[in-house]
């Protein structure tokens, strides 16, 4: 079975804190992204990477940055967090292949709460 | 641009009834089309993926359908259960990089 994890279920950070979320799955996936979830606003994406050091933005990039040096490591940095960050972060991952489908496979989610 | 729309938003049911849940996509350029539970304050589990040239994906009590010519899925399950209480979100895949949800039917199973 594929795992994701994600390092914290709960969070709360102090507005300007550097924040950092680590994802980690174990099914060597090339691809892996970063989702923020809000009720009437959906699952919208952050940032991916679709393989070692590359990333690309995606809906919503702003006041967030990625990294990812390991393939099965892919971390959403808040430089400084504000209460327009509080919400539910999931992380996912799949691999790149015809073969694979490029079936999605989610964290458990972290819930950032910023005062 | 690639819309998925999930109705009904929300649904309550007798436990033992069969259901039926809706999702729509308004481009049939989709390479699947994936089903997911949610359970509140959780991550996304996946149910069913269907791709694009299947029909019909099958998984215990879930079956999932597919006609990519009208722009719809459906998500059948039988024989319904308390423990089904989530919310389901479909959500389009087209091949690149992004995907498309649906923003969830939240069911209800009363016992």
């Amino acid at each position: 079975d594929v795992k994701v994890t994600q390092s914290s279920r709960y969070l709360v950070k102090r507005t300007g804190e550097k924040v950092f979320l680590e994802c980690v799955q174990d099914m060597d996936h090339e691809n892996m992204f970063w989702y923020r979830q809000d009720p009437g606003l959906g699952l919208r994406l952050i940032y991916f990477s679709y393989d070692v050091k590359m990333k690309e933005k995606g809906d919503i990039p702003e006041g967030y940055s990625v990294s990812r040096e390991k393939k099965e490591r892919f971390s959403l940095i808040l430089e400084s967090a504000s209460t327009n960050q509080t919400s539910m972060y999931l992380c996912a991952s799949r691999s790149h292949g015809l073969a694979d489908s490029y079936e999605q496979y989610f964290g458990p989610g972290t819930r950032l709460t910023v005062t | 641009k690639q819309e998925v729309t999930q109705i009904p938003a929300a649904l309550s049911v007798p436990e033992g009834e069969n259901l039926v849940l809706n999702c729509s996509f308004t481009d049939s350029a989709i390479y699947n089309l994936q089903w997911f539970r949610q359970d509140p304050g959780k991550g996304l589990t996946s149910l069913l993926l269907i791709q694009s040239s299947q029909r019909e994906q099958t998984s215990g009590r879930l079956n999932a359908s597919l006609d990519k010519s009208s722009g719809r899925s459906t998500l059948y399950i039988a024989a319904s259960q308390p423990g089904d209480s989530a919310t389901y979100l479909c959500a389009a895949n087209t091949g690149g990089f992004k995907t498309i949800f649906g923003a969830g039917t939240r069911l209800f199973v009363k016992a």
